[in-house]
């Protein structure tokens, strides 16, 4: 298994492009989560999916889209980037319904200029 | 929303001694976890706690769900310089809160 994979691994883009960050895992796990990490916060969710067509808020999800029309993918949309989105982005999967266990992906390391 | 106090905040020792982090929580958690980050990649998951009072090893390292559900603590054992890293708790409160929240970390500094 390839796990959770994340692409592209680094961004930069200008203020106000939108751009998609792709997560993908091979594990059939029903559970998928987004999380943005700056220095000194940790690791703060965006948005979630516990099953196939079901996604809902997160921690910080203001400036981002999600949606899940598959159980293996999980796409990240930013529709105007800021540069206050500057940071690294990691999504996560886990076999239960409810986020236990989270395996993450390598991350995206997204900067906004 | 929910916060996880996690310290200390960074702790430097030299290799071989044995180390001690932990977190508390205002409220009570069903699921607490520890999770260890390298630099340039994601988390990876150490261990998982499900039970109150329950204690947990992974090699060297042992962790513990404290008996208020409130707070977690890990424990290493003989560190090695491969042990640097950050380590993050992370905890759930369980039935339909289907998110886990996460510590601000411990970065950890093994000098050999």
């Amino acid at each position: 298994n390839a796990g959770v994979t994340q692409t592209p691994k680094f961004q930069v883009l200008k203020t106000g492009q939108s751009m998609t960050l792709q997560c993908a895992q091979d594990m059939n796990h029903e559970y998928m989560s987004w999380y943005r990490q700056d220095p000194g916060m940790g690791l703060r969710l965006i948005h979630y999916s516990v099953g196939a067509g079901i996604t809902d808020q997160g921690e910080v999800p203001n400036g981002y889209n999600v949606s899940r029309s598959t159980t293996e993918d999980f796409p990240l949309r930013l529709l105007s980037a800021a540069p206050s989105q500057t940071s690294v982005y990691f999504c996560a999967s886990s076999y239960g319904t409810g986020g236990d266990e989270q395996y993450f992906g390598p991350g995206t390391r997204l900067t906004v200029t | 929303g929910q916060q996880l106090n996690q310290s200390p905040q960074s702790m430097f020792i030299q290799e071989g001694e044995d180390v001690s982090m932990n977190c508390t929580s205002s409220s009570i958690f069903n699921t607490w976890l520890w999770y260890k980050q390298d630099p340039g990649e994601g988390p990876v998951l150490l261990i998982a706690l499900y039970k109150a009072g329950e204690l947990t090893s992974n090699g060297r390292l042992t962790a513990q769900f404290g008996i208020t559900r409130k707070d977690s603590f890990l424990n290493i054992s003989a560190s090695i310089p491969s042990d640097v890293g950050i380590y993050f708790c992370a905890g759930r409160s369980g039935g339909s809160n289907y998110k886990l929240t996460f510590g601000k970390g411990t970065l950890l500094t093994v000098n050999p």
